[in-house]
C-alpha cells in the first residue's frame, strides 16, 4: 500500500499565481486532512473532510479552498499565491468515527515557495 | 482555547540512553493523546497513542505515560538509538471534537 501520496513534493510560484496540491490516500478512510507547517511551529489544519462531497474550515483556512470529489482524494487549491503561503503543506488521512480518537496517517509534504 | 505546549525544544541524549520527552495540555476534555515522529523532509509517523482511562502504555521500546491530574503526557524511549534521532510531536484531541492540537515539537538528537 503507498498510503497516502501527495504530488508534487516542490513547487516554486510567484505571488498571484493558482495552482492546486493533490492528496490521494488508498487506505478507504473516511477523513481527511490539510495542514500547513511552519518552521519552529506544530502542524496547522487547514481544511479538513469527514466524507466524500464534503469540506469544513479547520483553524487557518484564509486563502485556500479544497475539493473532495472522491472519497480517496483531497484536493487544496490556492486561487492567489501569497509570500504568506510559503511552508510545507501536509495531507492525512483516517478512518471514521471522530478524528478526535483516532491516528492520522500522513504523507510526506510538499514543500512549496512564493516569491 | 487550548494550548498544547513542550518543556524542552531540543533534546540531546547519548546513544543507549533512555529519553523521555514531556508534553503538556490544558483542556481537561481531553481523552485521546498520540505521539508522533517526524525525520527530516518526511511526513509525521504514528509511535503509540493512549486513551486517557490509562496512565500507562508500552511499545516496542516506547511507553507513553499520562498524568491527567496535572495534565501532562510524556513519551520514554528506551535505549535511544541513531535511528531515533527526528522531531517528536504530541497530538491532543478529544472524541466530541473534530479539530486537533498538535504540540510544537521536540527534536531528539542522538549523540554516537
Amino acid at each position: 500500500n503507498a498510503g497516502v501520496t501527495q504530488t508534487p513534493k516542490f513547487r516554486v510560484l510567484k505571488t498571484g499565481q493558482s495552482m492546486t496540491l493533490l492528496c490521494a490516500q488508498d487506505m478507504n478512510h473516511e477523513y481527511m486532512y490539510w495542514y500547513r507547517q511552519d518552521p519552529g511551529m506544530g502542524l496547522r489544519l487547514i481544511h479538513y473532510s469527514v466524507g466524500e462531497g464534503t469540506t469544513a474550515k479547520g483553524e487557518v483556512p484564509d486563502g485556500y479552498n479544497v475539493s473532495r470529489l472522491k472519497k480517496q482524494n483531497f484536493l487544496l487549491g490556492l486561487e492567489s499565491a501569497a509570500p504568506s503561503q510559503t511552508s510545507v503543506y501536509f495531507c492525512a488521512s483516517s478512518y471514521s468515527g471522530g478524528s478526535g480518537n483516532q491516528p492520522q496517517h500522513f504523507g510526506d509534504g510538499t514543500r512549496l515557495s512564493i516569491l | 482555547g487550548e494550548s498544547v505546549g513542550l518543556h524542552l525544544p531540543t533534546l540531546s541524549v547519548q546513544e543507549g540512553d533512555n529519553s523521555i520527552i514531556n508534553c503538556a495540555y490544558s483542556n481537561s476534555a481531553s481523552d485521546y493523546f498520540i505521539w508522533y515522529k517526524q525525520e527530516s523532509g518526511k511526513g509525521p509517523q504514528f509511535i503509540i497513542d493512549i486513551r486517557s482511562n490509562m496512565d500507562k502504555r508500552q511499545g516496542q521500546r516506547v511507553t507513553v505515560l499520562l498524568n491527567k491530574t496535572v495534565k501532562h503526557l510524556s513519551l520514554q524511549i528506551a535505549a535511544t538509538q541513531p535511528g531515533d534521532s527526528a522531531v517528536y510531536f504530541c497530538r491532543v484531541g478529544d472524541t466530541g471534537r473534530r479539530a486537533l492540537t498538535f504540540g510544537s515539537g521536540t527534536r531528539l538528537q542522538v549523540q554516537p
